[in-house]
This record gives structure tokens, C-alpha cells and sequence, in this order.
């Protein structure tokens, strides 16, 4: 069965600071990725997404993605983050089909 | 387009009542999820349906849980009785799958307080 894990739990930085949010995967075929975030209060938004092509992704909010097939991670990434990044960030594993995993979350807090 | 429409946002009942939950999908998606949010288990996908039928509900936690659609734009989660511990917040999620990947278009939420 597929799982996905991701790195950390909590991750408090300051404004201006830059963010690497881990995730990995566990499943040996094709996968489809994505980040999502929950804004406090809010629902699941789509951050971006990893179908094919190019293994560095863009995304909404200065946000980005690089896949990296050999170690299993799709890690999330800002230079710079602001006050109202502060959320929770959710990474996903689609194997095909219906499927579909969600990790279980990292918080990030964002100090101005 | 509207988006996913969830119905109640906030439900508080009494143990032992039941509850019943709503979703509208987005027009035109053919797959719906119903998912639980808690602090100590996180995101937890209780079931989804394709083409208004069921194909896994392996994550509904027991027999007090029910889901149905009765058709491609509506669907029910329900809760008979329900208890504290099923206090959470109940996300529905829609997505149109088909030719290539897709992704899920989540609703705003139902938060449930049993106490």
C-alpha cells in the first residue's frame, strides 16, 4: 500500500526566511503529486501539482516543487516566506486511479 | 462554478442523535470523497464513490457510518448515533476522472461537536 510521510510535524520561521517542506512517498510506479494547503479556518486548496515533464514545478504564491524520482520526495519550497504562508501544507500521492494519499500534514508558523 | 457546497458548516448535537451530513459536488465530476479531519489523526479518507457508486469504503470507522448518493450531484453522510468521539471536522471532495491525472476540489468543511 502506498504511504506518504512528511518530514515535520511543526516548522516556525521568520518572515524572509526560506522554506523547504519535506515529503516522501512510498511506491515504486508512476505517480501523479501534489501540495496542498489549509489556510487556518479554511479548506484544502491546490498549491501545485506533478504529473510529467519537468521535475521542478510551479506553483500559486511563489511556491514550488521539485520531484526527484530516484529518492521518492517531492519536497515543497519558498525563498522567502510572509506571515499569511502560515498554514497547514499537505502532500499527495496519486498511484492512478482513485487512489489517492494524503500525508499527514506539516504545520507552518510564520512569525512578522 | 460554485465549487464543492457542504451543508452544514457547523453542527453541534447531543450523543446518541443522529447526524447527517451534505455535499454537493462540482457540476460535472464523476468521483466524490468523503474525508474526516481530527488533530490526532489528521486527514483520514472515509470513503468515495464513482459514477454515484460506492468503490471504497474501507475507512468508515464502523457501522454507525453510512454513505449514499443518490445521484451525481448530491450526496449524505450520516452518523446514527453519533458520539464525542466523531467530533471533527468532515470534508467532501469531488474530482473528474478520466483521460489523464486529475486532482480533488475540496469543500469548505462541516465541523461536528457531539457532546
Amino acid at each position: 500500500a502506498q504511504s506518504v510521510s512528511q518530514h515535520n510535524h511543526h516548522v516556525i520561521l521568520s518572515e524572509a526566511a526560506s522554506l523547504e517542506l519535506g515529503c516522501n512517498y512510498s511506491y515504486g510506479g508512476t505517480v501523479n503529486l501534489f501540495w496542498y494547503v489549509q489556510y487556518p479556518g479554511q479548506h484544502l486548496q491546490l498549491l501545485l501539482k506533478y504529473f510529467s515533464g519537468d521535475p521542478l514545478v510551479k506553483g500559486i504564491k511563489g511556491f514550488e516543487a521539485e520531484f526527484i524520482k530516484s529518492k521518492f520526495s517531492f519536497n515543497l519550497r519558498k525563498p522567502s516566506v510572509q506571515w499569511s504562508d502560515t498554514a497547514e501544507y499537505f502532500c499527495a500521492v496519486n498511484a492512478g486511479g482513485q487512489n489517492f494519499v494524503f500525508g499527514p500534514g506539516t504545520r507552518l508558523s510564520v512569525l512578522p | 462554478d460554485a465549487g464543492v457546497i457542504q451543508s452544514p458548516r457547523h453542527e453541534v448535537t447531543e450523543m446518541g442523535q443522529e447526524v447527517t451530513l451534505r455535499c454537493k459536488p462540482i457540476s460535472g465530476h464523476n468521483s466524490l470523497f468523503w474525508y474526516r479531519q481530527t488533530m490526532m489523526r489528521g486527514l483520514e479518507l472515509l470513503i468515495y464513490f464513482n459514477n454515484n457508486v460506492p468503490i471504497d469504503d474501507s475507512g468508515m470507522p464502523e457501522d454507525r457510518f453510512s454513505a449514499k448518493m443518490p445521484n451525481a450531484s448530491f450526496s449524505t453522510l450520516k452518523i446514527q448515533p453519533s458520539e464525542p468521539r466523531d467530533s471533527a471536522v468532515y470534508f467532501c471532495a469531488s474530482s473528474l476522472e478520466g483521460v489523464g491525472p486529475y486532482e480533488q476540489y475540496f469543500g469548505p468543511g462541516t465541523r461536528l461537536t457531539v457532546t
